[in-house]
């Protein structure tokens, strides 16, 4: 049981590129979500599904997408770079109680 | 707004004694408090939880207090040991899947 994974670890782009984070997930869990977690901060909620085929934004969504077209994958897309996205990000599923997350080990994500 | 803050960024103890990582929170609907622990380099990973309608709650070695009336949550480490340095979250549940997370608390072990 790998639990929730998330590849790259690390990542650098440059203004403008386009990149997609992936989050995969051997828990069976219909809700998933994407944090971002800048330093000093909380997690900041980026986007989240309930399920296949159903996403909804969270707090801080701009310049971000997100699909979910198997209860395994829930990958985040940056559509266009900004140094303002660097940041780490935590992909999450939620057992049965809507508090009750695990996180994946995170990608740290640098935009020069 | 809603909001989830903490008293102290940094805390300090001697390995052995116990730990005390306090929260407020602002929200009087908040009905569900979790407390996460964040190692170096990984995800958060859920400790212990308790619901409103509590006012304590144990776990192994953690315990959690619901102060709903000045909106605070504590929790406590007893006999902590270096494995305990970490940053530790609360956090608190909206209704449904909404969870907001505080800034953290960076615990320090000495040994």
């Amino acid at each position: 049981n790998a639990g929730v994974t998330q590849t790259p670890k690390f990542q650098v782009l440059k203004t403008g590129q386009s990149m997609t984070l992936q989050c995969a997930q051997d828990m069976n869990h219909e809700y998933m979500s994407w944090y971002r977690q800048d330093p000093g901060m909380g997690l900041r909620l980026i986007h989240y599904s309930v399920g296949a085929g159903i996403t909804d934004q969270g707090e801080v969504p701009n310049g971000y997408n997100v699909s979910r077209s198997t209860t395994e994958d829930f990958p985040l897309r940056l559509l266009s770079a900004a140094p303002s996205q660097t940041s780490v990000y935590f992909c999450a599923t939620t057992g049965d109680l809507p508090g009750e997350q695990y996180f994946g080990p995170g990608t740290r994500l640098t935009v020069t | 707004g809603e909001s989830v803050g903490l008293h102290l960024p940094t805390l300090s103890v001697q390995e052995g004694d116990n730990s005390i990582i306090n929260c407020a929170y602002s929200n009087s609907a908040s009905d569900y408090f979790i407390w996460y622990k964040q190692e170096s380099g990984k995800g958060p990973q859920f400790i212990i939880d308790i619901r409103s309608n509590m006012d304590k709650r144990q776990g192994q070695r953690v315990t959690v207090l619901l102060n709903k009336t000045v909106k605070h949550l504590s929790l406590q480490i007893a006999a902590t040991q270096p494995g305990d340095s970490a940053v530790y979250f609360c956090a608190e549940n909206t209704g449904g899947f909404k969870t907001i997370f505080g800034a953290g608390t960076r615990l320090f072990v000495k040994a």
